[in-house]
């Protein structure tokens, strides 16, 4: 298994551009999220999917969109990138509600920088 | 807004020393995980405690939940370099994670 993958490593973009992240797994987890992490501020979730076609707003959601159309997939789009967005992004799976205390899996990371 | 207070900050200590993380909050939570995270990867869950008052024991690594499931502890013994890292703690509240700021540590051989 190759676990939770994410491409690109790192990107750098202009203000106002747009781009997609993209996210995916393949341990047929059904609850995926992406966070943005910032020095000193920890992870803060973006946007979560508890399955396909189901998707919700977590702590940061301005300026992102999400779509979740398979299990596999739950790509991160940028609207219109501001400096603001500077982040290193992480995209995570769990096979069970966290709730219960379900174990996260994180990818890599994507180290985006907005100019 | 759920918050998670971790303290401290940034601590750097010799080989061999003793030393006790702090997660705190004024909400109740799930269940609470810890995660080690180094440097250009993402975080690696360590444990979930998920009743109050639970102690779990990984190798030199114990973890306590809190009573009233709002604050959590990982204490560490005869630490050493290879424990080096950011640590994370993260309570879980329905389906999301709430993170604290993290604990930079420093073991210094």
């Amino acid at each position: 298994n190759a676990g939770v993958t994410q491409t690109p490593k790192f990107q750098v973009l202009k203000t106002g551009q747009s781009m997609t992240l993209q996210c995916a797994q393949d341990m047929n987890h059904e609850y995926m999220s992406w966070y943005r992490q910032d020095p000193g501020m920890g992870l803060r979730l973006i946007h979560y999917s508890v399955g396909a076609g189901i998707t919700d707003q977590g702590e940061v959601p301005n300026g992102y969109n999400v779509s979740r159309s398979t299990t596999e997939d739950f790509p991160l789009r940028l609207l219109s990138a501001a400096p603001s967005q500077t982040s290193v992004y992480f995209c995570a799976s769990s096979r069970v509600g966290l709730w219960g205390g379900g174990e996260q899996f994180f990818g890599p990371g994507t180290r985006l920088t907005v100019l | 807004t759920q918050l998670l207070e971790q303290s401290p900050q940034f601590l750097s200590i010799q080989e061999g020393e003793n030393l006790t993380v702090y997660c705190n909050s004024s909400s109740v939570f799930s269940s609470l995980q810890w995660y080690r995270q180094e440097p250009g990867e993402g975080p690696v869950l360590l444990v979930t405690v998920v009743t109050g008052g639970e102690v779990k024991k990984l190798k030199r690594l114990t973890f306590q939940f809190g009573d009233a499931r709002k604050d959590s502890s990982l204490h560490i013994t005869a630490a050493q370099p290879g424990d080096t890292g950011l640590y994370l703690c993260a309570g879980a509240s329905r389906n999301k994670l709430v993170f604290g700021a993290g604990t930079i540590l420093r073991v210094k051989s």
